[in-house]
């Protein structure tokens, strides 16, 4: 399967807690995106990066969201000391910078519940 | 702010007649525009996508129409068939591919057989 892929699909945690959600994109891809889904809404985008430069970050929801892309293939996305409004599908999209069509390929998101 | 509305919910179209999906955007600056469809438990995927340099564009079953003086898109599925039920969303970019897109609501369509 070379679409993109994410880890953990579902995980449940407690509040105060970690956690850490991985994405690996399509291999050449160079554009990566985390996007997080609430009930009833759509995607809301959260930050993107090109390679391995994180290009926009003001989006995410507070200083407890950091994402990384150390060498520009996977992406991690951690959340601090949860709070139960963390609750949410945690979506995953990547591309290619230059592309005609802007067109991103979604994974099958990571589900967060918070107890 | 919202900046892509879709103002229907759901909707509900009987088997082979036409479902007809609106969107409207208020930033007059987005000049790319397309529709992914979702399925329960994954990701959305693409469907079609339209420029603001043409205002019609087909694939097979499905035409997205765009009206820029109003800032209104619409996407019409004709026949629609029952794997067509899914969580229809509009987006919009600034520039293709080079700004993240800014997604509506959604739509939850239901084809009834």
């Amino acid at each position: 399967d070379t679409g993109v892929s994410q880890d953990p699909r579902h995980k449940i945690t407690k509040r105060g807690q970690n956690v850490t959600f991985r994405c690996d994109p399509i291999s050449e891809h160079n554009r990566l995106y985390w996007y997080r889904q609430t009930l009833g809404q759509g995607p809301e985008f959260l930050t993107y990066f090109q390679n391995e430069a994180q290009l926009e970050k003001s989006r995410l929801l507070s200083d407890r969201f950091s994402a990384e892309r150390p060498k520009g293939s996977f992406s991690t996305l951690e959340i601090q000391r949860t709070e139960q409004g963390d609750s949410a599908m945690y979506l995953c999209a990547s591309s290619l910078a230059g592309g005609q069509t802007g067109e991103l390929f979604f994974g099958e998101g990571s589900r967060l519940t918070v107890l | 702010d919202q900046q892509v509305k879709q103002n229907s919910p759901s909707l509900s179209v009987q088997e082979g007649r036409i479902s007809i999906l609106n969107c409207d955007y208020t930033n007059s600056m987005f000049d790319y525009f397309l529709w992914y469809k979702k399925y329960p438990a994954e990701g959305p995927t693409f469907l079609i996508s339209i420029s603001s340099i043409k205002d019609k564009n087909e694939d097979g079953r499905f035409t997205v129409f765009l009206n820029k003086s109003a800032k209104h898109l619409s996407l019409h599925i004709v026949p629609s068939q029952p794997g067509d039920s899914a969580v229809y969303f509009c987006a919009a970019s600034v520039y293709p591919g080079n700004t993240p897109l800014v997604f509506g609501k959604g739509t939850r369509l239901s084809v009834i057989a």
